[in-house]
């Protein structure tokens, strides 16, 4: 299986600033990366698909890079909605694998 | 609009089994496959398995492979996850998920979750 990690583990941020997540797979899995945001409660939601690409209804305050097997996740201008836990997913192979999460804070 | 709606909270004592619904509405149902998704009291999200409807045809990830069963019936556009020989370890919200059509392989609508809760 791909193994998926995610730095850092948690940060604190403030309505504002500008937050990168770095995801990184065991093994290159091209472009096939995609970004999840879960808030307590809730199921996750599809922020970006295929690295970069930004899904139907999410802010543009969001954007993916990256390829092979280093990936960011960018939040410009951190928004109240925005605390909540981040997770990578690579759909290269079965079995799809997560990165363990990145928790923003207040 | 795509909507996946799930069945209510379950407990269950160790050794039961439990079977979790997922009724999808707002598309094809035959044309994408569903996902199961889980995770438990601080860990991570985990794939379990998944049907594409249209064949059918089912593939688990080999942790639960003999102990987990997705099924599903095309009259309701409802898929189904059963779940054997529980333990402990398995108390955890299920989420079922629709995997996108695009390039990434992204699940892009996720049910609500159910919480699944194994005690004796």
């Amino acid at each position: 299986d791909i193994q998926m990690t995610q730095s850092p583990p948690s940060l604190s941020a403030s309505v504002g600033d500008r937050v990168t997540i770095t995801c990184r797979a065991s093994q290159s899995i091209s472009s096939f990366l995609n970004w999840y945001q879960r808030r307590p409660g809730k199921a996750p939601k599809l922020l970006i698909f295929a690295a970069s690409s930004l899904q139907s209804g999410v802010p543009s305050r969001f954007s993916g890079g990256g390829s092979g097997t280093d990936f960011t996740l960018t939040i410009t201008s951190l928004q109240p909605e925005d605390f909540a836990t981040y997770y990578c997913q690579q759909g290269y192979n079965n079995p799809p694998t997560f990165g363990p999460g990145t928790k923003v804070d207040i | 609009q795509v909507q996946l709606v799930q069945s209510g909270a379950e407990v269950r004592k160790p050794g039961a089994s439990v079977k979790v619904s997922c009724m999808a509405s707002g598309y094809s149902f035959t044309s994408y496959s569903l996902n199961w998704v889980r995770q438990a009291p601080g860990q991570g999200l985990e794939w379990m398995g998944l049907i594409t409807p249209s064949i059918p045809a089912t593939t688990y990830a080999q942790k639960f492979q003999g102990r987990v069963t997705v099924t599903r019936d095309t009259s309701t556009s409802t898929v189904y996850m059963e779940l054997s020989s529980l333990r402990s370890e398995d108390t955890a919200v299920y989420f079922c998920a629709r995997k996108t059509l695009v390039q990434g392989n992204a699940f892009d609508y996720w049910g609500q979750g159910t919480l699944v809760t194994v005690s004796s």
